[in-house]
């Protein structure tokens, strides 16, 4: 069965650049989470989007911004990047409002150096 | 204050053993509840979901206490494979917040 896809895997860039990360929600879904997990700690939430409006905004920074696509991809832009954004960010997909099938994707892990 | 709190553990237990995580919420208004499973450095992975009193998949048993806010989640028989970090998470739905809430997690090694 479909998955979240997520890409890259793995990214490395240094301080002050910027990145992009790319989420593909399993087919139909229509709202797509950010999470973003430091080493040792528990996701956090970051945005989401519902048929491609931002529906709920939880502790991302003002230099990360985020949108979903006409096609329900959604992409996570991060600029002017610190030591501290290296983490593992997840993509999550639901259908709908009650967060039905709710499936994470692999994530992609950032380093930041 | 977290909104979902767990013992981190860790719980070292030997195969065969059952073992029992408890999770305790304070939001009242969390509409359902899961259990994941993470293994190091991969995605969290569902395990198991509790609308109701509560869900049983084999050995695993989760557990809904809505008057006093606690979820537990019961493993018999353990495996080697059991082994990871398993995070309580609640889910609100309403006046557009869609997030899961995850606990920090609680680890199981399971021991030969």
């Amino acid at each position: 069965a479909a998955g979240v896809i997520q890409s890259p895997r793995h990214l490395i860039k240094e301080k002050r650049e910027t990145a992009t990360l790319k989420c593909y929600p399993i087919p139909r879904h229509d709202t797509v989470y950010w999470y973003q997990q430091g080493p040792g700690q528990d996701p956090q939430f970051l945005i989401s989007f519902y048929e491609k409006m931002q529906s709920d905004k939880g502790s991302i920074p003002d230099r990360f911004s985020a949108q979903q696509f006409s096609d329900y991809h959604s992409e996570l832009n991060m600029s002017s990047l610190e030591l501290g954004d290296s983490a593992l960010y997840f993509c999550a997909s639901s259908l709908g409002e009650t967060g039905r099938g709710y499936t994470f994707g692999s994530g992609t892990r950032l380093t930041v150096v | 204050r977290k909104e979902v709190e767990q013992d981190p553990g860790p719980f070292n237990v030997p195969e065969g053993a059952t073992v029992a995580f408890n999770c305790t919420y304070s939001n009242s208004a969390s509409q359902s509840f899961f259990w994941y499973r993470q293994d190091c450095r991969k995605e969290p992975k569902l395990l198991m979901s509790v609308y109701s009193s509560g869900n049983e998949d084999g050995r695993f048993t989760a557990q809904l206490n809505r008057a006093s806010q606690y979820i537990s989640l019961l493993i018999r028989d353990s495996k080697l494979s059991d082994s990871a970090t398993y995070l309580c998470v609640g889910f609100l739905s309403g006046a557009g917040s869609y997030q899961l809430t995850f606990g920090k997690g609680t680890k199981l090694s399971v021991i030969p």
